[in-house]
């Protein structure tokens, strides 16, 4: 399985941007980037998913790079509720197992 | 709420009793996945089923461990004989059919498994 390699963690000051990176220089051409965020206490909650172009939703942008080698998940405006483990994983198209690695432990600061 | 549901939320047994944990997937889901996260680490897959159907069970293990999906009612995690290190969070997701579009899974917020 293709690996990827995130920091163990970050921080952010409360209404600035937020740039999560992600390396995956093993990634092949049928493997989607998944990224998942896991809040205290809670399951994991699905951020974005996206294959080779750009993506954003209502809760963040994923941005992936020309070779396909990394990404960076974008929060605009981190706020308090955005404190946690962000996974990145790699799915190839029809995969339905999901390998969650030791993810980014994101700090807000009020 | 339409999420997915999993109960109870925390759970206690005895070393050697059996634990049955429950999960109802999401409205218009049936796929069904259930995943175990040991303290500190990563959630690691376990088995991944359809309504009647066991696809891919090959993260689970051998022994006191099964999982069904029946027609009707939610998906059962069943532990048999539990030992100190059952003691985890489990978590169940949903998604739709998987096909070529890679859809995302929807998780519950699991149930913690306390062995005493």
């Amino acid at each position: 399985d293709a690996k990827t390699t995130q920091p163990n963690s970050m921080e952010s000051n409360e209404e600035e941007p937020v740039h999560l990176p992600c390396n995956h220089s093993t990634i092949s051409g049928t493997d989607y980037i998944h990224w998942y965020r896991q809040l205290p206490s809670q399951g994991p909650e699905y951020v974005i998913h996206g294959l080779t172009s750009n993506v954003n939703n209502r809760m963040a942008s994923l941005a992936i790079a020309e070779d396909r080698k990394s990404s960076t998940l974008i929060l605009h405006r981190a706020t308090l509720r955005d404190a946690a483990v962000y996974y990145c994983i790699l799915s190839w198209a029809g995969s339905y197992q999901l390998t969650f690695g030791k993810g980014t432990k994101l700090s807000v600061i009020p | 709420n339409a999420g997915v549901m999993q109960n109870p939320r925390h759970l206690v047994r005895r070393r050697g009793q059996e634990a049955r944990l429950r999960c109802s997937p999401m409205k218009g889901h049936s796929h069904v996945y259930w995943y175990r996260q040991l303290p500190e680490e990563g959630l690691k897959f376990m088995v991944y089923l359809q309504k009647e159907n066991i696809i891919d069970e090959s993260g689970m293990p051998k022994e006191r461990f099964s999982a069904e999906f029946p027609k009707e009612g939610p998906s059962i995690l069943r532990i048999q004989q539990v030992v100190r290190g059952d003691s985890a969070a489990y978590f169940c997701a949903s998604s739709p059919p998987m096909g070529t579009q890679n859809q995302p899974q929807h998780f519950g917020d699991g149930t913690r498994l306390s062995i005493l």
